[in-house]
């Protein structure tokens, strides 16, 4: 079975402060795919970014960045310098192999909140 | 632009009527997958279509019915019989499934409201 879990609800934090967003996955497959998507309140979903679990480098875009380990199953995300304009719903993805249906599985979520 | 289309964004519907969500791509993608969205959850998914004319229950299909005549077009519809549809209605498109799966994109969605 496949699962995403992140525990963080909801975070608040104040303008340039940096903040790390929790992600830990289930799954069986030996190859799958992490994705990171965002829910501005527009509530469309912004991609973000795709990991396969042969890469386990970290990666970073501008303010951005990802730290995915294997060994403890998590794919968390970090905004440094968090601005306004960073306010959404944050939501971690699972993916099965290419042989699947190629579904995500969803997280529940996490809404972050930055105060000026 | 190349995109993901939804309409309308926001749906009212009576208690016991069908009601059909629209969604159309113009990204040339093969596969095509409906999600529900319920407030503070994550989202699962309700039927997904890899080719035209050929279509997958999701998670949560019961009270759901789509169709896939065209690569460009997945419409979803709520019947009567889902006993709790209101909802957010979240469309995605992915490209070619060689090589593992590309990424998902997402239209604006359909809030639908059952009164």
């Amino acid at each position: 079975a496949q699962k995403v879990t992140q525990a963080q609800t909801e975070i608040s934090v104040v303008e340039k402060e940096d903040v790390t967003l929790d992600c830990v996955y289930e799954t069986r497959d030996t190859t799958y795919y992490l994705f990171w998507y965002k829910q501005p309140p527009s509530g469309e979903l912004v991609f973000l970014i795709r990991r396969n679990s042969f890469d386990e480098q970290n990666e970073i875009s501008g303010r951005y960045s990802w730290n995915f380990q294997k060994s403890t199953s998590s794919f968390n995300f970090t905004i440094t310098a968090s601005q306004v304009v960073d306010s959404a719903v944050y939501f971690c993805a699972l993916s099965g192999p290419v042989t699947g249906a190629n579904n995500l599985f969803f997280g529940t979520g996490t809404r972050l909140t930055v105060i000026p | 632009d190349g995109g993901i289309t939804q309409s309308p964004k926001y749906l009212f519907r009576k208690e016991g009527q069908n009601v059909t969500l629209s969604c159309e791509q113009n990204l040339n993608h093969d596969a095509m997958y409906w999600y529900r969205q319920d407030p503070g959850q994550g989202l699962r998914l309700i039927y997904y279509s890899q080719i035209v004319n050929d279509f997958q229950k999701g998670d949560i299909a019961e009270g759901y019915s789509v169709s896939r005549e065209k690569k460009e077009s997945f419409p979803l519809t709520v019947t009567s019989a889902q006993k709790n549809p209101t909802a957010f209605y979240l469309c995605a498109s992915i490209s070619g499934l060689a090589g593992g799966p590309g990424t998902q994109y997402f239209g604006p969605g359909t809030r639908l409201t059952v009164l």
